[in-house]
Formats: C-alpha cells, structure tokens, sequence
C-alpha cells in the first residue's frame, strides 16, 4: 500500500509566477485535503476535495485553486505568487469525506517564493 | 473562530524524562481533539484523538485526556525516548468536512 506522495520536493518561484503542485492519494482514498505550513506555525486548511469538486474551504484567496482528477489525485495551482506564499505545502487523503476519518498527510512540498 | 493555544518550545528533556506539552483550544462547536507528530522530513502523522469529554487517547506511551471543563488536551509521556524528538501540534476538528486546526507546534529534543 502506497501513502500520499507529493511532488516535487522543494520548489523555487518569482514573485507574480503561477506554481502547480501535485498529490497522489493513498490507495483507496477519495478525498483529498491541503494545508499551507508557514516557517514556525502550524498548517492551515486550503481546502478539500471530493469527488473532483471542491466542498470545503479555508480562509485563503481565490488565487488559490485546486483540481482533483478521477483517479484521485489533486493538483493545487497558486496564481500571481507573493512573498509570504512560501511555505511548505502539505497534502492529506482519507477514505472518505466523514470528519471522523482519519488524514493520512504526505511529506510536503517547499515552496520558496523570491 | 476555532483556535488551538500550546507551549511553545523548543522543550529539551534528558532520556527517560517525564514530558507534559500543554494545549488549549477555543471552538464553536464541539469539537474532536488530536495529537499530530512530525518527525524530521516527514509528514505529519496522527499521534492519538479524543472525540469527547472526558475520553482518553493513548499511543506509543503518550496520553492526553479531553477536559471540556478547562477546555484542555495536555499530552503526557512518563519516560521519553531519543526517538521522541519530534515537532507535536496539538490540533482540533469541527464541523461537517475535514477542516483540522493546528497549534503552532512544539518541537521536543530529548538528549542521551
């Protein structure tokens, strides 16, 4: 059984570019959520997906978008990237949209924006 | 809105010390608690949970109990580990999706 992967690693961008960052649920998970972990805090829902539809979403600008494919994997596109968008980038999948199920997180992508 | 206030660190303890990281949290409903770890270049992982009052969550020597009274969540662990050394958060759900909340995190080295 596969856990979530999430690519790439470590990214770098300029102020204004746009990035894409992706997630491959576990085996078996329809759902998928993403944080933003800021240097020192602790991370912050973007938003959750299921069913290829967003239904749930943090306090975070329309800039912020999100696809989820039928496979369940998901993308989130951050447009016209500012400073403080650096962060890490945390992905969770679960087996369905319940909140008593358990969030089973990736390791994160790290975004630096310069 | 929702909140989570915990200590923050670093926490340094020797091996086999007792650790306590305290956590209080604030919701508008009723919430269910958690204990995220964070070891070094991993993902977060679920650590234990409490889904109401007066329930305990326990795993891997670690134990917090949900006091809805002091709207607390304490974690404990009587002898701990170098392998213990990690980032804890101390996070809370509520609602109908899976919107977690997260303290800022406490990070605990323990020396030989």
């Amino acid at each position: 059984e596969t856990g979530v992967t999430q690519s790439p690693t470590h990214l770098i961008k300029t102020r204004g570019q746009q990035v894409t960052l992706r997630c491959s649920s576990q085996s078996g998970h329809n759902t998928v959520s993403w944080y933003q972990q800021a240097l020192g805090q602790g991370p912050q829902f973007i938003f959750q997906y299921y069913r290829e539809e967003e239904n749930g979403r943090g306090n975070f600008p329309p800039r912020f978008s999100g696809l989820q494919f039928p496979n369940y994997s998901s993308e989130l596109n951050v447009n016209a990237l500012e400073l403080d968008d650096s962060a890490l980038y945390l992905c969770a999948s679960s087996l369905s949209p319940q909140p008593n199920e358990k969030l089973f997180f990736g390791s994160g992508t790290q975004l630096s924006v310069l | 809105g929702d909140s989570v206030t915990q200590m923050e660190g670093p926490v340094t303890l020797s091996e086999e010390a007792f650790l306590t990281i305290n956590c209080t949290y604030t919701a508008t409903g009723y919430p269910s608690l958690f204990w995220y770890v964070q070891y070094p270049g991993e993902g977060l992982q679920l650590l234990l949970k409490a889904t109401k009052a007066d329930d305990k969550g326990s795993n891997k020597g670690f134990e917090a109990t949900y006091r809805k009274e002091t709207t607390s969540f304490h974690l404990e662990k009587g002898s701990v580990q170098v392998s213990d050394s990690a980032v804890y958060f101390c996070a809370l759900k509520v609602g109908g999706y899976q919107k977690v909340t997260f303290g800022i995190g406490t990070k605990l080295q323990v020396i030989p």
